[in-house]
């Protein structure tokens, strides 16, 4: 166990759904992170947290993605009208600093239907 | 029937010999490297870490080896063991960006 915690575990949902998953990082670490890992690769980054500010976003993440920490502590991902290519294992994870090792949570694995 | 989209590189080892886990990284401004192990339904777990001004670091059982010159990493695990049996990704760090590669599976032969 990380420290880092995500619910759900698991999802599954109709196609056209939206969905949201939290992660609650590590208290002291600054730095929050999501990533969607599919069948066989690695992890993708999404997007990243410095506090409560949203620092970054790939291109991965559309318009139907979107993200919050509004206090700078819990993290929440949103997917508006869930696509079956959505289905995957979101992951969260959080470090200290910039660059510094991240830990990753259990993650939640998403089934659209 | 073949599983789309499993190109995982494998690698089978006896249980007590060492195993040997490559990785090619892609960008020479990379000044941070981590291995993670994933096992299956988890989140990616912390293994070792090093910096570029490094060329090899130990840990308990693990070694990892950096190579700049051809941008390689390896890990190098001792006498493996059945609990290291998971998918292994090495992890490229440049200013804010996590970069993981694909990922090899290790299978422990008890």
């Amino acid at each position: 166990d990380t420290g880092v915690s995500q619910d759900p575990r698991h999802k599954i949902t109709k196609r056209g759904q939206n969905v949201t998953f939290r992660c609650d990082p590590i208290s002291e670490h600054n730095r929050l992170y999501w990533y969607r890992q599919t069948l066989g690769q690695g992890p993708e980054f999404l997007t990243y947290f410095q506090n409560e500010a949203q620092l970054e976003k790939s291109r991965l993440l559309s318009d139907r993605f979107s993200a919050e920490r509004p206090k700078g502590s819990f993290s929440t991902l949103e997917i508006q009208r869930t696509e079956q290519g959505d289905s995957a294992m979101y992951l969260c994870a959080s470090s200290r600093s910039t660059g510094g090792k991240q830990f990753f949570g259990p993650g939640t694995r998403l089934t659209v239907l | 029937g073949e599983s789309v989209g499993l190109h995982l590189p494998t690698l089978s080892v006896q249980e007590g010999d060492n195993s040997i886990i490559n990785c090619a990284y892609s960008n020479s401004a990379s000044d941070y490297f981590i291995w993670y192990k994933q096992e299956s339904g988890k989140g990616p777990q912390f293994i070792i870490d090093i910096r570029s001004n490094m060329d090899k670091r130990q840990g308990q059982r693990v070694t990892v080896l950096l190579n700049k010159t051809v941008k390689h990493l390896s890990l190098q695990i001792a006498a493996t063991q059945p609990g290291d049996s998971a998918v292994y990704f090495c992890a490229e760090i440049t200013g804010n960006q996590f970069y993981f590669g694909t990922g090899t599976s290790l299978t422990v032969i008890p």
